[in-house]
């Protein structure tokens, strides 16, 4: 079956340093590519998507590039802020799968001022 | 629009009692998908319904657990006799009606958070 595996966290950070969380994938058919955020006390949020090889969603500073070479979404972003302390999920969806969402166990990122 | 809206926020259920979750997917969405997220873990797909209609329910447990959307009305997830086991948050999504599914992202709520004593 379909699985995302991501970087475990907790990964700490000062402002201004670079992040890039590791996910990879293992799918049947062609997926699309996610990455969710969660706030505290909050459902998830889409940060971006990439729906085919070699696209690059990129929101809000940060950005991930569909490698399917490498069954790859890594995520980065030059430069956090503190505002940037959250959990990440790495995600697929499958049409042949009705596009239900396949998570990764998640990344949680403190940055500290 | 009003995004995804889910209640009770928390829910507090003795074992042995029932637990009824709600959630009114966003305006225009016809897919609705439940998620539960055990403490410090991802989020596990529960079931996929689309209204009146279950289209996929591969991840909900055999037993207890049961979820409908009616024609008028929220979504709901119902969990008879409830353990301890079933402390956890559930999370609620749509995503919309029209265009191509594969590219259309879901919507969350802020989910429910169940305890169970």
């Amino acid at each position: 079956g379909d699985s995302v595996t991501q970087m475990e966290g907790p990964v700490t950070l000062s402002e201004e340093a670079c992040l890039t969380i590791n996910c990879t994938y293992t799918a049947t058919g062609y997926p699309s590519l996610f990455w969710y955020v969660q706030y505290p006390g909050e459902g998830l949020q889409l940060l971006l998507k990439a729906t085919k090889a070699d696209d690059k969603g990129s929101n809000k500073g940060f950005e991930a590039t569909y490698r399917k070479e490498t069954t790859s979404f890594h995520l980065e972003k030059g430069s956090v802020q503190v505002s940037d302390s959250a959990v990440y999920f790495c995600a697929l969806s499958e049409k042949a799968a009705g596009n239900k969402l396949t998570f990764g166990g998640g990344t949680r990122v403190l940055v500290k001022p | 629009n009003a995004g995804v809206m889910q209640n009770p926020r928390h829910l507090v259920r003795r074992r042995g009692q029932e637990a009824r979750l709600r959630c009114s997917p966003m305006k225009g969405h016809s897919h609705v998908y439940w998620y539960r997220q055990l403490p410090e873990e991802g989020l596990k797909f529960m079931v996929y319904l689309q209204k009146e209609n279950i289209i996929d329910e591969s991840g909900m447990p055999k037993e207890r657990f049961s979820a409908e959307f009616p024609k008028e009305g929220p979504s709901i997830l119902r969990i008879q006799q409830v353990v301890r086991g079933d402390s956890a948050a559930y999370f609620c999504a749509s995503s919309p009606d029209r265009g191509n599914l594969r590219n259309q992202p879901q919507h969350f709520g802020d989910g429910t958070r169940l305890s169970i004593l």
